[in-house]
């Protein structure tokens, strides 16, 4: 059975902090990893997808790293803000269009 | 044009009433998705929707009743549920593919309360 984990659940920084949130998946058939980002009683926002020949990918302030052989991914923020604040969900893309996701980190920036 | 729609945005209901979820998508995509969210924790898989076919049903109860009546549209109807089935429910379209993963878009979600 596919497994994504994510450590921590949640994680507490003053605002200006650079941070790694992790992700862990048990099943190496992957053919991506997704990062989602969630406000509050919101849908989900894609922030990055890496495809599973890639190593990584970069958005403005977020750096998203994937290493199949380990089972893990990454997702630097860079200069966190208050606005950083949310839940972030790591998915992995298994054939047929499975997505299995983390039990998500929830983040807050302290101003 | 990448956007899923959902409607309506919230909806409360009481136990005895019939009631639908409508999603909508304009992307060409013919696989669509129906998840349910509950509080502090990650999507759950309800539905799948491949060719307007439903192809995977993850042990859902009989009270909620899935719908595709066209490549574009999704619809969930809704009858005597429970408190316990309040909760955010997602839906997502993609490209169909059975032997690898083309990616999700998701819609905004619906809040659904059920006194």
């Amino acid at each position: 059975k596919q497994e994504v984990t994510q450590i921590p659940a949640a994680l507490s920084v003053p605002e200006g902090e650079n941070l790694v949130l992790n992700c862990s998946f048990t099943d190496s058939a992957i053919y991506n990893l997704q990062w989602f980002r969630q406000d509050p009683g919101k849908g989900l926002t894609s922030l990055l997808l890496i495809q599973s020949s890639q190593r990584e990918q970069t958005s403005g302030r977020l750096n998203a790293s994937l290493d199949k052989s380990s089972g893990r991914s990454t997702l630097y923020i860079a200069a966190s803000q208050p606005g950083d604040s949310a839940t972030y969900l790591c998915a992995g893309g298994y054939a047929g269009n499975m997505l299995t996701f983390g039990g998500g980190t929830r983040l807050m920036v302290k101003p | 044009d990448t956007e899923v729609t959902q409607t309506p945005k919230h909806l409360v209901m009481g136990m005895t009433n019939k009631k639908s979820l409508k999603c909508e998508q304009h992307m060409g995509h013919r696989a669509m998705y129906w998840y349910k969210q509950k509080a502090k924790k990650p999507p759950e898989l309800m539905f799948v929707y491949s060719y307007e076919k439903l192809s995977i049903n993850e042990s859902v109860p009989s009270r909620f009743s899935p719908e595709c009546p066209n490549s574009s549209l999704l619809n969930l109807h809704l009858h005597a549920l429970q408190p316990e089935d309040s909760a955010l429910y997602l839906c997502a379209s993609s490209q169909p593919d059975y032997l690898t993963y083309n990616e999700q878009f998701f819609g905004p979600g619906t809040r659904l309360t059920v006194l």
